[in-house]
């Protein structure tokens, strides 16, 4: 296993369209995370996962932000009528339960620039 | 609420020299704190975690001590190299079912030689 991965590291999109981004965790991770990174800032939480269920969700999540888990493996996170504040690094990460003994693992990204 | 606050960068040192990055929190519970590093163009590698009152986190002679009487998990090391260069990010998770981590804001450090 190595690590956990993120497809694709970088996406230009014009505003208006609508973009997808997959993350595949660590296989024997049951929490996904996805968070939000923008320029000269710390990681903002999204939305996590546990196995197939979608636990929580931030109020950065708007209506046009939207994440799933099929079958607890690979998770996509879906921005329609993206807007140039979309741009950021979009960034996953999977633990096992209790993630606070462990730690988080973090995929390399996905950079997002709407232009 | 949760929340992190770290001393603004940039930081630049020259090599060998010793290096302090402060960190204070707050939190609801008994939190986890954590450092985490950014190199550039990648995502963010665990650097060393404390989950306990007096806990000592190293790692690659990067140490942090949790101290739960002054709310701080400051990041040292005694003697940086270029490769040290690179953004960190202090963090917590807090409490009994917390599901995120918080982070701070980073501080960029960079080491000349």
């Amino acid at each position: 296993d190595t690590g956990v991965s993120q497809d694709p590291r970088h996406k230009i999109t014009k505003r208006g369209q609508n973009v997808t981004f997959r993350c595949d965790p660590i296989s024997e991770h049951n929490r996904l995370y996805w968070y939000r990174q923008t320029l000269g800032q710390g990681p903002e939480f999204l939305t996590y996962f546990q196995n197939e269920a979608q636990l929580e969700k931030s109020r950065l999540l708007s209506d046009r932000f939207s994440a799933e888990r099929p079958k607890g493996s690979f998770s996509t996170l879906e921005i329609q009528r993206t807007e140039q504040g979309d741009s950021a690094m979009y960034l996953c990460a999977s633990s096992t339960i209790p993630g606070t003994a462990y730690g988080y693992t973090f995929g390399s990204g996905t950079r997002l620039t709407v232009v | 609420g949760n929340s992190v606050t770290q001393m603004e960068g940039p930081v630049t040192l020259s090599e060998e020299a010793f290096l302090t990055i402060n960190c204070t929190y707050t939190a609801t519970g008994y939190p986890s704190l954590f450092w985490y590093v950014q190199y550039p163009g990648e995502g963010l590698q665990l650097l060393l975690k404390a989950t306990k009152a007096d806990d000592k986190g190293s790692n690659k002679g990067f140490e942090a001590t949790y101290r739960k009487e002054t709310t701080s998990f400051h990041l040292e090391k005694g003697s940086v190299q270029v490769s040290d260069s690179a953004v960190y990010f202090c963090a917590l998770v807090s409490g009994t079912g917390a599901n995120n981590l918080f982070f701070g804001t980073g501080t960029r450090l960079t080491v000349i030689p």
